[in-house]
């Protein structure tokens, strides 16, 4: 596709069940991004991969937060034992290299009840 | 690790007028500094970025000026209009490759 893919959209979770973001970034991209947006706040990082690499993951909340990029494109976001605060919209996004634009994907709004 | 503050939160403007956003920064490493547009309940969207190389930088409306000294930059939005009605975030990257976004502006454009 031409742009960053998120999947699944919209995601409703019951409390205490994984769940696994999937995104798919622009084909070639070094970089990538994945953010967690709650509502009316900036995008508050969460970590960072260079191809396959995790470079930093410095903003994960917690240990029950898991991301990996196995082949340097695909990338999920794992969250065990989902609580009711990691409801939010988490957005992913890819760049050629660094300090250059970043594409975002549309979010994943994941509801945890 | 790398701070950015955003003001204002919100911002009321008359069709026509000119828009100032203004953000700081705490990492003086910081080289590489986007401005994002996000409409609601869509994703952001870049409409103008500056490196630590230049001091202005503008497109058709849209201007963005580094003060490295200070370390702030701001956004312009001269002549608004209803369609630039959206959350603006700026945000800055260091060196250690993470982009950390301020907290939003939204921006009402009255007709």
């Amino acid at each position: 596709g031409a742009g960053v893919s998120q999947s699944p959209r919209y995601k409703v979770a019951k409390r205490g069940q994984d769940v696994a973001l999937r995104c798919d970034p622009i084909s070639g991209h070094v970089s990538l991004f994945w953010y967690q947006q709650a509502l009316g706040q900036g995008p508050e990082f969460l970590t960072y991969f260079q191809n396959e690499a995790q470079l930093d993951k410095s903003g994960l909340p917690s240990d029950r937060f898991f991301a990996e990029r196995p082949e340097g494109s695909v990338s999920t976001l794992k969250i065990q034992r989902t609580q009711q605060e990691d409801s939010a919209v988490y957005l992913c996004a890819s760049s050629f290299v660094r300090a250059t634009e970043a594409f975002f994907g549309q979010g994943t709004r994941l509801t945890v009840v | 690790g790398e701070n950015v503050e955003q003001h204002p939160s919100t911002l009321s403007v008359q069709e026509g007028d000119s828009a100032v956003i203004k953000c700081t920064y705490s990492d003086s490493a910081s080289n590489y500094f986007p401005w994002y547009k996000q409409e609601l309940g869509k994703r952001p969207q870049l409409i103008i970025d500056i490196r630590s190389n230049v001091g202005e930088k503008k497109d058709q409306r849209i201007a963005v000026t580094l003060n490295k000294t200070a370390k702030h930059f701001s956004l312009h939005i001269t002549e608004t209009q209803p369609e630039d009605s959206a959350v603006y975030f700026c945000a800055a990257m260091g060196n250690t490759d993470k982009l950390i976004f301020g907290t939003g502006t939204r921006l009402q454009v009255f007709p």
